[in-house]
């Protein structure tokens, strides 16, 4: 498979900070980003995506930015909430098949 | 709602003994993916089919089949499951080939082995 990894395991942040989620990847040919939310127990809940001819797109308090000259994607989270502690995943598409990455644990501190 | 189905939630089963996790779709997606995640670590995909094309991913162990006898259902057969096999099983759907489409993840079976 392809190697899709974060740089940090775990971020905790205080409530109403902004966090900021990285993750590389590896195969240049990847044209296809998502960033995945997961609670404990359940499935990864989409987030946002970028395809690879765009460098940043904008969600609601969330935004992803892509660097294809260093294969990077990172997640920016805007003014983060108690609701947002979860397990972040970024994964990247080629054909057919999604990669995860390692997954950044999110702890917001009230 | 359209959905991904998984049953059951959770499933016990015995070492050697065979289990066959189920996942249903009412997206009427073209692809389908089972996933293994195991605990604190990232979804592995073992396989997917479009339509009933499948495709199987180098590492996936022999031990894991799958099946997708319609557009709306997907097996996972874990023919003798070892205790290395106790996990969370995603199902997850996209609309196209091809890439570039959102995944749905079903909430997941979490397999345990005795």
């Amino acid at each position: 498979g392809e190697s899709v990894g974060l740089h940090l395991p775990t971020l905790s942040v205080q409530e109403g900070d902004n966090s900021i989620i990285n993750c590389a990847y590896s195969n240049s040919a990847s044209d296809y980003f998502i960033w995945y939310k997961q609670e404990s127990g359940k499935g990864p809940q989409f987030i946002i995506d970028i395809r690879s001819n765009m460098d940043k797109r904008q969600g609601q308090r969330v935004t992803v930015l892509l660097n294809k000259t260093v294969k990077h994607l990172s997640l920016q989270i805007a003014a983060t909430q108690p609701g947002d502690s979860a397990v972040y995943f970024c994964a990247e598409n080629t054909g057919n098949q999604f990669y995860f990455g390692t997954g950044t644990s999110l702890t917001v501190i009230p | 709602d359209a959905m991904v189905i998984q049953n059951p939630r959770y499933q016990v089963t015995q070492f050697g003994k065979p289990v066959t996790l189920s996942c249903s779709q009412t997206l009427n997606h073209n692809v389908m993916y089972w996933y293994q995640q195991k605990s604190s670590q990232a979804p592995k995909l073992l396989f997917h089919y479009y339509d009933k094309d499948f495709n199987n991913e180098a590492d996936t162990p022999d031990n894991f089949q799958s099946r997708r006898p319609n557009t709306s259902f997907c097996f996972l057969d874990i023919r003798s499951p070892g205790l290395g096999d106790a996990a969370m099983y995603l199902c997850a759907t996209s609309r196209v080939a091809g890439g570039g489409d959102e995944q749905f993840f079903g909430p997941g079976t979490r397999l345990t082995v005795l």
